[in-house]
């Protein structure tokens, strides 16, 4: 009950296009859902993050779209530029509780 | 500027040799986290400590143990390294009830040979 279950596990997208990687849950205690950015040789680092009271949050060419309801959520990253290529986590937190459930990862790729 | 630092960042170590990796914060947070993560895997929480009061996760093996001396620095003690445990570890901070989001350190990699 306190996975994360994310896809794909990896995604090239051409430039300019938007990349969409989706992650669901089963535990309806999770409260906290954010999104982190992992380069090679580099700890993860907060991209955006949402609450189940809103259904969507954007911020710059990133929005994570939220349906409770299915317990689901999902990153999308518009205008994708080769600068994004890295692997991206999604992550859980239920309320209460300080330790975040990290989703298996995508590795994306955006060619030139 | 640095907010959260780990050292060193690679660190090779001898089976059954133990081995001690530090993270230090400027953040004054009062919750400290370490992560072990494999190659293509996700983070693993292994324990975090929560001012001084220490929570290990029930599957972090015996072998792992921490220290927390002051709130600036944590350390993550492998008493006996295998194989198995060369990774990516991984420190992080927030402060509870404040900042939600968990600020990580750039890891130290493990390898045991």
């Amino acid at each position: 009950q306190q996975q994360v279950k994310q896809s794909p596990q990896s995604l090239i997208v051409q430039k300019g296009g938007i990349s969409i990687i989706n992650c669901a849950y089963e535990n309806t205690a999770f409260d906290y859902f954010p999104w982190y950015q992992q380069f090679p040789g580099k700890g993860p680092a907060l991209l955006i993050a949402i609450r189940p009271d809103v259904s969507e949050k954007k911020e710059g060419r990133f929005t994570i779209s939220f349906n409770k309801s299915a317990k689901q959520f999902s990153l999308h990253i518009m205008d994708s530029q080769p600068g994004d290529s890295a692997t991206y986590f999604c992550a859980a937190r239920a309320a209460g509780r300080r330790a975040l459930t990290f989703g298996s990862g995508t590795r994306l790729q955006v060619q030139p | 500027d640095a907010m959260v630092i780990q050292n060193p960042r690679y660190q090779v170590t001898q089976f059954g040799k133990p081995v001690t990796l530090s993270c230090s914060q400027t953040l004054n947070h009062n919750v400290m986290y370490w992560y072990q993560q494999k190659s293509s895997q996700a983070p693993k929480l292994l324990f975090h400590y929560y001012d001084k009061d220490f929570n290990n996760e029930a599957d972090t093996p015996d072998n792992f143990q921490s220290r927390r001396p002051n709130t600036s620095f944590c350390f993550l003690d492998i008493r006996s390294p295998g194989l198995g445990d060369a990774a990516m570890y991984l420190c992080a901070t927030n402060q509870q009830g404040i900042e939600e989001t968990q600020y990580f350190g750039p890891g130290t990699r493990l390898l045991v040979l």
